[in-house]
């Protein structure tokens, strides 16, 4: 298994311009999370998807963000317009089942943002 | 949520057990406690769950106080591969994840 994937690792954009993260989970998975991490605030969960429906997005900063999943294999998140805070590593992590506490989630490698 | 503390750092030399502390003094009764590790520059990866009685994988092994308030996380033999920030988080039977500050592990050769 691939493991889940996510594109661009790297992105690097200037202050105003829209950005799309993209996620691929693990084949199966019916559980879609975006997190984000940063040094001051640590890794804080963003949106909380189960079988593509949006769950909890309480911790969706502001407006600016959005997140899809249209289909079970396929997700992304939007910022727009970025703004230099935005500067993060975001994680996308999927797991099976629905909100059982001992399912373990599997984190991708993180896509690198940077706004200038 | 339960409030989580846990060592900023700690040191092993390699080959050597490591424990790692969690004090997690407000855990509910029908909280799990998953042990997360997150590796340089990559995402975080499972350790280790339990609720009540010790557990072992072929990753680590977790000892659980018998009033629940802490645990610890014991790698038998460290390698320099388990340079990384170990997680305690105890989870409420949801799916929300909180990670805390973690430790901060190195490991000497």
């Amino acid at each position: 298994d691939a493991g889940v994937i996510q594109s661009p690792r790297h992105e690097v954009t200037e202050m105003g311009q829209e950005v799309t993260l993209r996620c691929k989970p693990i084949s199966g998975h019916n559980s879609l999370f975006w997190y984000r991490q940063t040094m001051m605030r640590g890794l804080e969960l963003l949106i909380y998807f189960n079988n593509n429906v949006p769950i909890d997005d309480s911790g969706m900063p502001e407006d600016r963000f959005s997140a899809k999943m249209p289909n079970a294999s396929f997700s992304t998140l939007k910022i727009q317009p970025s703004e230099p805070r935005d500067s993060a590593v975001y994680f996308c992590a999927s797991r099976t089942a629905g909100a059982s506490s001992y399912n373990e989630q599997f984190f991708g490698p993180g896509t690198r943002l940077t706004v200038l | 949520d339960a409030k989580t503390t846990q060592p900023n750092s700690m040191e092993s030399n390699e080959e050597e057990p490591v424990h790692l502390p969690c004090n997690h003094s407000t855990i509910s009764g029908t909280d799990y406690i998953h042990w997360y590790r997150q590796l340089p520059s990559q995402g975080p990866e499972y350790v280790i769950h339990g609720l009540t009685s010790n557990v072992n994988n072929r990753m680590a092994s977790l000892a659980i106080a018998e009033d629940r308030k802490s645990s610890t996380l014991i790698l038998h033999r460290a390698t320099l591969r388990d340079a990384a920030v170990y997680y305690c988080i105890p989870t409420s039977g949801t799916y929300k994840y909180i990670f805390g500050t973690g430790t901060r592990l190195k490991v000497l050769a």
